[in-house]
């Protein structure tokens, strides 16, 4: 069965300190790996694909990373504002669905 | 802004009731995809429509149903309301599996989502 699983549950870091968020993923053939952000109340916001292990993206303070059984979202250097629940996701091949882990809620203080 | 539209933002019913949430895709998205998130769990997938048709079914409960309009938008119809019912509702547009995708083109992009509240 395909299935999700993000560590830790919850995260608190110090303005600056960089730390890495981990999602274990379980796919029969990886169609995508994707990253979201969400703030309280609100959509998920879109950050990354991966399709392949040994792909990189990066954008501002974060770098995602493929492996063939995990991903991994590194933060360098957070700011407060960077404070949010953190999802990943992945689309199986040969399916439509995409399976959400239930994410990392990181808190970032001042 | 992700260019997909919701509403309403927020609905307050009673149980035994019957509501419909609206999703307008992002333009170009023939894929529309519907969730439910509640408190104590993650987004659970409900249902998915490509260009009118359903295409794929997750936990959705036979209380809830979908279509997709010929203009693209979507509604999400939930009757008979149970107090377990309340939750956020999402909608998500994808170019994935579209002629325009190119075989890389698989992310989802959410709406702001529906609170719906049943009292």
């Amino acid at each position: 069965e395909d299935q999700v699983t993000q560590s830790p549950e919850a995260l608190r870091l110090q303005e600056g300190e960089s730390s890495s968020l981990n999602c274990s993923y379980t796919v029969s053939g990886l169609r995508g790996l994707f990253w979201y952000r969400q703030d309280p109340g609100k959509g998920p916001e879109f950050l990354f694909t991966l399709y392949s292990a040994g792909e990189e993206k990066e954008k501002e303070r974060l770098k995602a990373t493929l492996t063939k059984k995990e991903s991994f979202l590194h933060i360098t250097a957070p700011k407060p504002e960077d404070s949010a629940t953190y999802l990943c996701a992945v689309r199986a091949s040969g399916t439509y669905k995409y399976i959400f882990g239930t994410g990392t809620r990181l808190k970032v203080l001042a | 802004d992700s260019g997909v539209t919701q509403t309403p933002k927020h609905l307050i019913t009673a149980t035994g009731q019957r509501v419909t949430l609206r999703c307008s895709p992002r333009s170009g998205d023939l894929s529309v995809y519907w969730y439910q998130q509640s408190l104590d769990q993650g987004l659970q997938f409900l249902i998915q429509y490509y260009n009118g048709e359903e295409r794929a079914k997750g936990n959705i409960l036979e209380r809830f149903s979908a279509q997709q309009f010929p203009d693209l938008h979507s509604e999400l119809n939930l009757s008979s309301l149970e107090l377990g019912d309340s939750a956020l509702y999402f909608c998500a547009s994808s170019v994935a599996d579209s002629p325009v995708a190119g075989g890389r083109r698989y992310e989802q992009y959410f709406g702001p989502g529906t609170r719906l509240t049943v009292t």
